[in-house]
Parts: structure tokens; C-alpha cells; sequence
């Protein structure tokens, strides 16, 4: 099946500051990629729409101000947590579909904490 | 947002039984796959069924398409430990959420050796 990359695959960061979470497709390209938060124990909960070369869709209730999403080739979309607070720590997963045959790969994840 | 209903929730079961697991919902879907996800990693694409009443396997694992198009069951045959993790079913209807991912909500299965 076809590769997502994410990086990093884990992160501290102190309150205030901001982190960048990569997110990759390695062997085919994507013009849409998905940002996925999750809670320890609980399914995945899609944040955003990544769309390359135009403005990302979020999900009601989802501030896109502090999750900036860019999407600045058909590889690579890049995920913003901007001035982050203990409750954004969790679990940032991306994922992209080959639409080829409509199967949707995932990355890694990314750990986030922030103290 | 919208999600599946996934049963059951949990399973505990011995070495060497075999698991079926089913995802059901009120709106049709085109796709219907199947992921698990380890601890601290991201879900991994098992089982992808394109067609109402398609029946595939991918080894131990054996995925339906349910006729209704609003259903779909996975079967694990002689689990083993490393089967051990969350196993999420997806939907997915392009026609009118284009990639976008219906989940449900996961089933923790825990295989005691």
C-alpha cells in the first residue's frame, strides 16, 4: 500500500509556543490531505481539510487561527499548532487518499505534549 | 461528526479463536475498509471493499460488504497475540463527502495466549 510519513513522531513544547507537524505522502501524490486528532482510547476525530493550493476546511468547532493548515504541494501538508496549551496536547495523525482506488493511508502520528 | 456503530465495543479472548467484529449505519456507503491501529502508531489500511457483497480476504481476516450497503463485518480466524489492538471501521461515500472518512468507533481486542 502506498506511504504517509509524519514528522515528528513525538514533541514537547512549552505553553505558548508553536509546533509544526509534517505530514507526507511518499509515493503518490495527494491534493487532499486529512488532519485527525485523537484521544487516548477513543476513534479518530478529523479536524481538517487539507487542500493543496487553496484554504484548508475545518470541522465545526475546530479555531483555525491556532491549527494552521498548509498544504504547499501535492506531498506535503504541514499542521500549525500555534501558541499551544496543556489541552492541546494528544495524538495529531494525518492521513491521504490514493484516489486511485480510493484507499486511504495514514501517517504514523505525531505525540504532542505541552507543559 | 457522524460516526458508525461499532460492535462490540471490547473483546477478550483466548489464543487461537477466531473474532468477528461488524460496523453498521443508516446512510449507503460506496467503500467500506477496515484499519488497525497499534498503541501510539496510526491505523494501517487491512481490508478495502468496493462492491455491495463483496467478500475479501487479506490472510486470517476476512471483510464483507454488507448487501444493504449500510453494514460490513470483519472476522479474524485463529487469533494470535499480535493481533492485539483497536480495529476501526471506515465508510466512505464520495459522491457527497468526497475523501472524507466516516470511523466508528473502534474495537479494543485483547488476546490472552
Amino acid at each position: 500500500g502506498a506511504v504517509v510519513s509524519q514528522h515528528p513522531s513525538r514533541v514537547i513544547c512549552k505553553s505558548g509556543t508553536s509546533v509544526k507537524i509534517e505530514c507526507r505522502s511518499l509515493d503518490f501524490q495527494a491534493t487532499t490531505m486529512f488532519w485527525y486528532r485523537q484521544f487516548p482510547k477513543q476513534s479518530l476525530m478529523l479536524m481538517a481539510t487539507s487542500n493543496e493550493g487553496s484554504k484548508a476546511t475545518y470541522e465545526q468547532g475546530v479555531e483555525k487561527d491556532k491549527f494552521l493548515i498548509n498544504h504547499a504541494s501535492l506531498t506535503l501538508s504541514t499542521l500549525t499548532v500555534t501558541s499551544a496549551h496543556p489541552e492541546d496536547s494528544s495524538f495529531y495523525i494525518c492521513s491521504a487518499p490514493d484516489r486511485s482506488v480510493y484507499e486511504q493511508y495514514f501517517g504514523p502520528g505525531t505525540r504532542l505534549t505541552v507543559t | 461528526g457522524q460516526q458508525l456503530n461499532q460492535s462490540p465495543q471490547s473483546m477478550f479472548i483466548q489464543e487461537g479463536e477466531d473474532v468477528s467484529m461488524n460496523c453498521t449505519s443508516s446512510s449507503i456507503f460506496n467503500t467500506w475498509l477496515w484499519y488497525k491501529q497499534d498503541p501510539g502508531e496510526g491505523p494501517v489500511l487491512l481490508i478495502a471493499l468496493y462492491k455491495a457483497g463483496e467478500l475479501t480476504s487479506n490472510g486470517r481476516l476476512t471483510a464483507q460488504f454488507g448487501i444493504t450497503r449500510k453494514d460490513s463485518f470483519l472476522n479474524i480466524s485463529a487469533s494470535i497475540p499480535s493481533d492485539v489492538g483497536i480495529y476501526f471501521c471506515a465508510g466512505l461515500y464520495p459522491e457527497t463527502s468526497g475523501s472524507r472518512l466516516t470511523f466508528g468507533e473502534g474495537t479494543q481486542l485483547t488476546v490472552n495466549p
